[in-house]
């Protein structure tokens, strides 16, 4: 039972140009997270999705930013004209059911660099 | 403003030895808390969770103590070995604060000497 894939493992942007990040929850889970880290700092909730509806997105960036899950294929969140301040680790989690209780299962992350 | 952090961010113990990595929190309607583990290149990796019902659990080599009169959280690894090396993040999730989003802490980097 495969886990959380993400990918690109690693991504190089530069200024002004898209990226997009993809994430395959685990089999069976329909309830995907998103988090930004940077470095030397802990993970900050950007957004939380359901298929084809996004729950929260109290952390995501009010511009250039984005994320969908649809109902076929991976979660993507998508950064336009990146800055080099999103340089940073985005991992994504995902899980079996909603609630403040269940267990999240995290990918390895994709590192984005912006030159 | 409302967040959980820790008090140190690197520890540094001997193979064998017990390891205690501290954690604050200031929302006091947090009532569930995980602890994980993030090596180096990876994403973090659950360890322990505890709910505010409870002032202790153990698992496998680990316990996380929860003392909610002063809002403080503790991981203890017991007989730490080289390959409990990582950042140790507690996170919390609270009641009324959006959906299931954690909130992560700075983190602890763990350095086990041989």
């Amino acid at each position: 039972n495969a886990g959380v894939m993400q990918n690109p493992r690693h991504l190089v942007r530069r200024r002004g140009q898209e990226a997009r990040l993809r994430c395959s929850p685990m089999k069976g889970h329909s309830h995907v997270y998103w988090y930004r880290q940077l470095p030397e700092e802990g993970l900050k909730f950007m957004v939380y999705l359901q298929k084809e509806n996004i729950i929260d997105e109290s952390g995501m960036p009010k511009e250039r930013f984005s994320a969908e899950f649809p109902k076929e294929g991976p979660s993507i969140l998508r950064i336009q004209q990146v800055v080099r301040g999103d340089s940073a680790a985005y991992f994504c989690a995902s899980s079996k059911t909603s609630g403040r209780y269940n267990e999240q299962f995290f990918g390895p992350g994709t590192r984005l660099t912006v030159l | 403003g409302e967040s959980v952090g820790l008090h140190l961010p690197t520890l540094s113990v001997q193979e064998g030895d017990n390891s205690i990595i501290n954690c604050a929190y200031s929302n006091s309607a947090s009532d569930y808390f995980i602890w994980y583990k993030q090596e180096s290149g990876k994403g973090p990796q659950f360890i322990i969770d505890i709910r505010s019902n409870m002032d202790k659990r153990q698992g496998q080599r680990v316990t996380v103590l929860l003392n909610k009169t002063v809002k403080h959280l503790s991981l203890q690894i017991a007989a730490t070995q080289p390959g409990d090396s990582a950042v140790y993040f507690c996170a919390e999730n609270s009641p009324g604060g959006g959906a299931d989003g954690l909130t992560f802490g700075k983190g602890t980097h763990l350095i086990i000497q041989p």
